[in-house]
């Protein structure tokens, strides 16, 4: 089946840990995005990538960390830089100019 | 910064009746406009797209409409299903790749 995969569904961090999320397609897509969503509210660009080995921050980058070392795959690292890291994180892959298909995201949360 | 937003924050609609949800964009580099559908805990799903080049889109049940001179996007929904309860988002494709989304309007279907 093609898709974008999202693991862990849960994760828990305490606080001063870095922790991965990770982000798998196998749509043969160039782009990749992350996005943060908080309850209640929108979807807000952390990271995007148009090709492999290439990214560009988004709007709210601070305290993230990405790699894009394959095509298939665009991890996401939250540092102990991010003062709030507890949310809800999606990640995307789309052919530019088409639809991103999401995956079904990972719930982290600072404990 | 450039966000798309949205007028409605929460839309409550009777069962059988249209639905129309409104987002305005501020990016004029903006070329391919997308609308998304979220259900509780699960990840955007695509609904319809729409190109820069178009003003009205229509797929099964759903119509998007774009007006580029006032920087305005919709999304009707026809003869509106309990099933259609969610929250909608619309999100802009800037030229460069940044795929932004707006803050989202919760809509509620009563029986």
């Amino acid at each position: 089946d093609g898709g974008i995969t999202q693991s862990p569904k849960y994760l828990f961090r305490k606080e001063g840990q870095n922790v991965t999320l990770s982000c798998e397609q196998n749509l043969n897509h160039d782009a990749m995005y992350w996005y943060r969503q908080d309850p209640g509210q929108g979807l807000r660009l952390i990271y995007y990538s148009q090709i492999v080995n290439d990214f560009q921050k988004g709007d709210i980058a601070e305290g993230y960390s990405v790699s894009r070392e394959k095509k298939e795959s665009f991890p996401l690292t939250v540092t102990s830089a991010q003062k709030n890291p507890t949310a809800f994180y999606l990640c995307a892959s789309s052919i530019d100019r088409t639809e991103a298909f999401f995956g079904q995201g990972t719930r982290l949360t600072v404990v | 910064g450039e966000n798309v937003g949205l007028h409605l924050p929460t839309l409550s609609v009777q069962e059988g009746d249209n639905s129309i949800i409104n987002c305005a964009y501020s990016n004029s580099a903006s070329d391919y406009f997308i609308w998304y559908k979220q259900e509780s805990g699960k990840g955007p799903q695509f609904i319809i797209d729409i190109r820069s080049n178009m003003d009205k889109r229509q797929g099964q049940r759903v119509t998007v409409l774009l007006n580029k001179t006032v920087k305005h996007l919709s999304l009707q929904i026809a003869a509106t299903q309990p099933g259609d309860s969610a929250v909608y988002f619309c999100a802009e494709n800037i030229r460069g790749g940044k795929l932004i989304f707006g803050q989202g309007t919760e809509l509620s279907v009563k029986p």
